[in-house]
Formats: C-alpha cells, sequence, structure tokens
C-alpha cells in the first residue's frame, strides 16, 4: 500500500462547471476526511467519514458541495456550478485507530476556476 | 473552537545550525494531540511529530524535537542540524480527541522555513 492516492492531481474548469474529486485512502482505514488549502495558508477541514458514514461536515462545505464515501473505501468530493472561489487545492487524508489514528495526507487535487 | 497561531510566517537557518518554529494554541480541553507537518514544494504534507498532552515527556524523533508546555498552551519544534531537506512549510496542528468529536486537524498559518548553505 503506497498510502493515500488522490485522482486528478490537477484539474483546470471554467466558471459554472462541476468537477469531481477522487481519494483512495490507505486500505482499511476507516477514518477519512478531506481538507481545502489556498496559498499560504493552512488546510481547512471540510468534512469526515467514519466508514460510509458522514459524520460531520464544517460550514465551509456549501450546498454546492457534497462527499460520498459508498461502501467505506473510496470518497469523492463533488463541485457544482464552480466559482472562481472555489481554486484551492484539495486534500484527502485517512487514519486508523489501529494505527494510532494518525492522520496521512494524500498529495493533493490542485483546482483552477477560469 | 480551537486555534492554533503561528506567529513567524518566515525563518531562515544556516545548514548544519538549530532553529526554533513556534507554535501556541488555544483551546478549553483537558486533553488532546498537537503535531507538526512539513510540507515540501511537492504539497504533500508528511508529518514530522507528534505530542499528546496527557505526556509530560517532550517528544523526539531524530533531529527533530518539540518543547510542550501545556500551561502556557505553547508546542515549539526544534529541528538540529538543518539540511538542506528540511526546506519547507512547517504547520502546527491541534487535534480535539473527545468523545463524539470528529477528531479532525486544526493547522496553523504556517512556518516557511528556508535553509541556507
Amino acid at each position: 500500500d503506497t498510502g493515500v492516492s488522490q485522482n486528478p492531481r490537477h484539474k483546470i474548469t471554467k466558471r459554472g462547471q462541476n468537477v469531481t474529486f477522487r481519494c483512495d485512502p490507505i486500505s482499511e482505514h476507516n477514518r477519512l476526511y478531506w481538507y481545502r488549502q489556498t496559498l499560504g495558508q493552512g488546510p481547512e477541514f471540510l468534512t469526515y467519514f467514519q466508514n460510509e458514514a458522514q459524520l460531520e461536515k464544517s460550514r465551509l462545505l456549501s450546498d454546492r458541495f457534497s462527499a460520498e464515501r459508498p461502501k467505506g473505501s473510496f470518497s469523492t468530493l463533488e463541485i457544482q456550478r464552480t466559482e472562481q472561489g472555489d481554486s484551492a487545492m484539495y486534500l484527502c487524508a485517512s487514519s486508523s485507530w489501529t494505527d494510532r489514528d494518525t492522520i496521512y495526507f494524500g498529495e493533493g487535487s490542485w483546482l483552477t476556476v477560469v | 473552537a480551537q486555534t492554533v497561531t503561528q506567529s513567524q510566517p518566515e525563518m531562515s537557518v544556516q545548514e548544519a545550525e538549530t532553529v526554533t518554529l513556534s507554535c501556541t494554541y488555544d483551546t478549553s480541553e483537558s486533553d488532546y494531540y498537537l503535531f507538526w507537518y512539513k510540507q515540501p514544494p511537492s504539497r504533500q504534507m508528511i508529518l514530522v511529530i507528534r505530542q499528546e498532552a496527557y505526556k509530560q515527556q517532550n517528544a523526539t524523533e531524530n533531529r527533530f524535537s518539540v518543547n510542550f508546555q501545556k500551561a502556557a498552551k505553547s508546542f515549539s519544534l526544534k529541528i538540529s542540524d538543518s539540511q538542506l531537506g528540511d526546506a519547507a512549510m512547517y504547520f502546527c496542528a491541534y487535534r480535539d480527541i473527545s468523545s463524539g468529536s470528529a477528531r479532525q486537524l486544526t493547522f496553523g498559518s504556517g512556518t516557511q522555513l528556508t535553509v541556507l548553505p
């Protein structure tokens, strides 16, 4: 297992279009997180899954954002009707209580809205 | 809500020297975890070191060590024998571990560390 995998790594889209990012966590990690990071800032929490259940959502996650984790494995983050303010890096992370619940991050998915 | 503050946007250190990055946090919880993450230009967030609040002993990982002052809510990172590969953005992070919490990380704004040859 090589770690948390995210796709695509880079996405350029026109304003108003929908985009979807995929995250494959470390196998057997039951917790999965999405964060957003803009240039020069630390990551900000968006949402959290424990297995397939989405247990918490940040107020940063507007109605245009939706995340799923079917079957408790990979997760998708969809942004509808993208706006320029959505331009950021979207980070996925996972953890497991069997590994001291240490959070491991993926390499991120860069979104540029033009 | 918990907050994490890193008051040094940029720091520089000469290769082989020692540098200390500062971090303060605010919380009403008594038990929590603290972390330092490193983010090189590749942008992947890499865990450097972790500290459990209930432990009085400061954590160490090879050349990296922390000075954890719980009463002062201070958590600094010391990098000894700095190497060129240490150049990166360093983030201090807090993690609430109370029952029922999402246990997500709250990050500071980061300190950009430059290592001078």
